[in-house]
């Protein structure tokens, strides 16, 4: 199993400009979440999905789109950069989301920052 | 609102020493907590996963207890070395969302 994947690595985007941060898992999992990582901030929920069709804010999901066509695709739409969006973004993935088994397996993160 | 908070934020050890990373929350409505580890750069790895019905769980040289009821939950890495230098969090998972609350993290250096 590849885990959970994302792409780019690395992006760095104009102010107003957008794009598509890419996530994938290959474990079969209901739940799949992204999250930013800031100095002092710690990690923070951006959006999650219980389910395909299912999506649902966190706490911080302004400037950002979900969608979940797919059990194995969540991508993270960025609609007009903004510099307060540079950040260390991160997609996991578990089993299920709240109670049970749900383990939850992070990506490699996509390091963007906006100019 | 739960909060996780993770003392000490950093710690430098030699290697061979036993040593205990701290996490409490405040909230003792979880369903679980969860440590990773972080390399710099790199992503979260998960190392350890707590039921809210078990005490304690175990993977080789770690071991993590929780205790609900004090809202608490301890690492002990046992044997330390230089290899396990990285970040140590935890995330509590509470609440029906699937969201994970983390802590600051606490920066281990193991020194040769």
């Amino acid at each position: 199993n590849a885990g959970v994947t994302q792409t780019p690595k690395f992006q760095v985007l104009k102010t107003g400009q957008s794009m598509t941060l890419q996530c994938a898992q290959d474990m079969n999992h209901e739940y799949m979440s992204w999250y930013r990582q800031d100095p002092g901030m710690g990690l923070r929920l951006i959006h999650y999905s219980v389910g395909a069709g299912i999506t649902d804010q966190g706490e911080v999901p302004n400037g950002y789109n979900v969608s979940r066509s797919t059990t194995e695709d969540f991508p993270l739409r960025l609609l007009s950069a903004a510099p307060s969006q540079t950040s260390v973004y991160f997609c996991a993935s578990s089993r299920t989301g709240g109670r049970g088994n749900n383990e939850q397996f992070f990506g490699p993160g996509t390091r963007l920052t906006v100019l | 609102k739960q909060e996780v908070t993770q003392i000490p934020a950093a710690l430098s050890v030699p290697e061979g020493e036993n040593l205990v990373l701290n996490c409490s929350f405040t909230d003792s409505a979880i369903y679980n907590l969860q440590w990773f580890r972080q390399d710099p750069g790199k992503g979260l790895t998960s190392l350890l996963l707590i039921q809210s019905s078990q005490r304690e769980q175990t993977s080789g040289r770690l071991n993590a207890s929780l205790d609900k009821s004090s809202g608490r939950s301890t690492l002990y890495i046992a044997a330390s070395q230089p290899g396990d230098s990285a970040t140590y969090l935890c995330a509590a998972g509470s609440g029906n969302t699937g969201k994970l609350i983390f802590g600051q993290g606490t920066t281990l250096q193991v020194k040769p």
